[in-house]
């Protein structure tokens, strides 16, 4: 059992630089999730994607973007990488969006992302 | 102020003690709560959920809710060092569409 697979787990940037995190579900989720965590700070949402074709803003959407590619995936892009984005990024998918059960998320591994 | 409040910690307790985690909201519309459990280096995962006033209990975890002070707690009995980990309180936003997080109590328990 797979579930949800994010690559890469560690990446090293240089301010300026581009770079997309993948990550891809196997469990048939409508909904898929992209997630910071920094210390003290919990996690925070990014983006999500309600549906196969649907993208919104979370709390911290500043300096990224995402993209739903299709039902299993869904990709996070930093356009120009700055360090205040050095974080660790979890995606994360459930079922029953808008109903009771979408509290229960399902976690990718995390991508350790250093901007230097 | 965060919607979702809960001490950082780090919360010390015995091996074989009760540990109690504690979390406010401030969204009085939220109707649901999750609790997360996340070990060092890992990714959370879910350990239990309440949408009802009052205790739900699941083996040695009972979660607590009580929505007239907005408050929800988790109960671990019998702890073990393997309960060592961050627990994150989390609740939904109107429509079930967001889950919003706290930034998560650090538990040490100690043999």
């Amino acid at each position: 059992n797979a579930g949800v697979t994010q690559t890469p787990k560690f990446q090293v940037l240089k301010t300026g630089q581009s770079m997309t995190l993948q990550c891809a579900q196997d469990m048939n989720h409508n909904s898929m999730y992209w997630y910071r965590q920094d210390p003290g700070m919990g996690l925070r949402l990014i983006y999500y994607s309600a549906s196969e074709g649907t993208t919104d803003k979370g709390e911290v959407p500043n300096g990224y973007n995402v993209s739903r590619l299709n039902k299993r995936e869904f990709s996070l892009r930093l356009e120009s990488a700055a360090p205040s984005q050095t974080s660790v990024y979890f995606c994360a998918s459930t079922e029953g969006f808008g109903t009771w059960e979408a509290g229960e998320l399902f976690f990718g591994e995390g991508s350790r992302l250093t901007v230097l | 102020q965060k919607e979702v409040e809960q001490n950082s910690g780090p919360l010390s307790v015995p091996e074989g003690a009760i540990a109690s985690l504690n979390c406010t909201y401030s969204d009085r519309g939220s109707q649901s709560f999750f609790w997360y459990r996340q070990y060092s280096g890992k990714s959370p995962e879910l350990i239990m959920s309440i949408y009802s006033n009052g205790d739900k209990e699941d083996g040695r975890f009972t979660a607590q809710l009580n929505k007239a002070s907005q408050y929800v707690s988790l109960l671990i009995r019998d702890s073990q060092p393997s309960d060592s980990a961050t627990y994150l309180c989390a609740d939904h936003n109107t429509g079930f569409q967001k889950l919003v997080f706290g930034t998560g109590t650090r538990l040490l328990v100690s043999p």
